[in-house]
């Protein structure tokens, strides 16, 4: 069926350095990709979010590079914070309409040391 | 982006008792609604999706009758838990999708049933 692999599963790194989430989904169909940001006891924040039709994708220290071809799309964040310490899902959806699911991935624990 | 709100974020009942958590779509209409269950430190596990005017369609091994959904309206959803037993406590999230496709979740409802 269809899947979402992520990872790594959790991610340590120093403030100031950049950190990278990788995911790969099996369904060739999928044309629309997410990421979200969830912090402790709250819901997922979409943060950014690519299409398949472009392969790359920033918003300030956040950029989104997806590789249809080989099926792997990256969360890229530079200049990390401590803010930026949370749980990062990225999500694979077959469509912009009807109620085509999202699958997710299982989640990448970001640690940002200070 | 657009604003999910979910209520109440966190409830405590008594075992046997029903339990409704509503999820709104603030500032736009929801093609599609999503129910979410997560367990400490894993992913997001679909329960149920909903189209407004229509009967929801549940994942496999969800009980339809325990998790009743209500999609009243283009901007409410509603998931009762009925009956509810230690097991049922969770954290619940909904998540609401725009016409452009992109999925906005509500800030999680954290159940506790004694």
């Amino acid at each position: 069926g269809e899947n979402v692999e992520q990872h790594p599963s959790t991610l340590s790194v120093q403030e100031g350095d950049s950190a990278v989430i990788k995911c790969t989904y099996s369904d060739s169909a999928s044309n629309y990709f997410p990421w979200y940001k969830q912090e402790l006891g709250k819901g997922p924040q979409l943060i950014i979010d690519i299409r398949s039709n472009v392969g790359e994708k920033k918003d300030q220290r956040i950029a989104v590079t997806l590789n249809k071809t080989a099926k792997h799309f990256s969360l890229h964040i530079t200049e990390t914070q401590p803010e930026d310490s949370a749980v990062y899902f990225c999500a694979a959806n077959r469509g912009t309409s009807g109620t085509y699911k999202y699958i997710f991935g299982t989640g990448t624990r970001l640690k940002v040391l200070a | 982006g657009a604003v999910v709100s979910q209520h109440p974020s966190r409830v405590i009942c008594k075992s046997g008792t029903s339990v409704k958590i509503e999820c709104r779509s603030l500032d736009f209409q929801a093609t599609t609604m999503f129910w979410y269950r997560q367990f400490p430190k894993q992913s997001l596990m679909l329960m149920a999706t909903s189209n407004e005017g229509s009967k929801a369609t549940y994942e496999q091994g969800v009980e339809k009758d325990k998790f009743l959904i209500n999609h009243a309206s283009l901007t409410l959803s509603t998931l009762t838990v009925t009956s509810a037993h230690p097991e049922d406590s969770s954290f619940y999230i909904c998540s609401a999708r725009t016409r452009p496709g992109q999925a906005f979740f509500g800030q999680g409802t954290r159940l506790t049933v004694v």
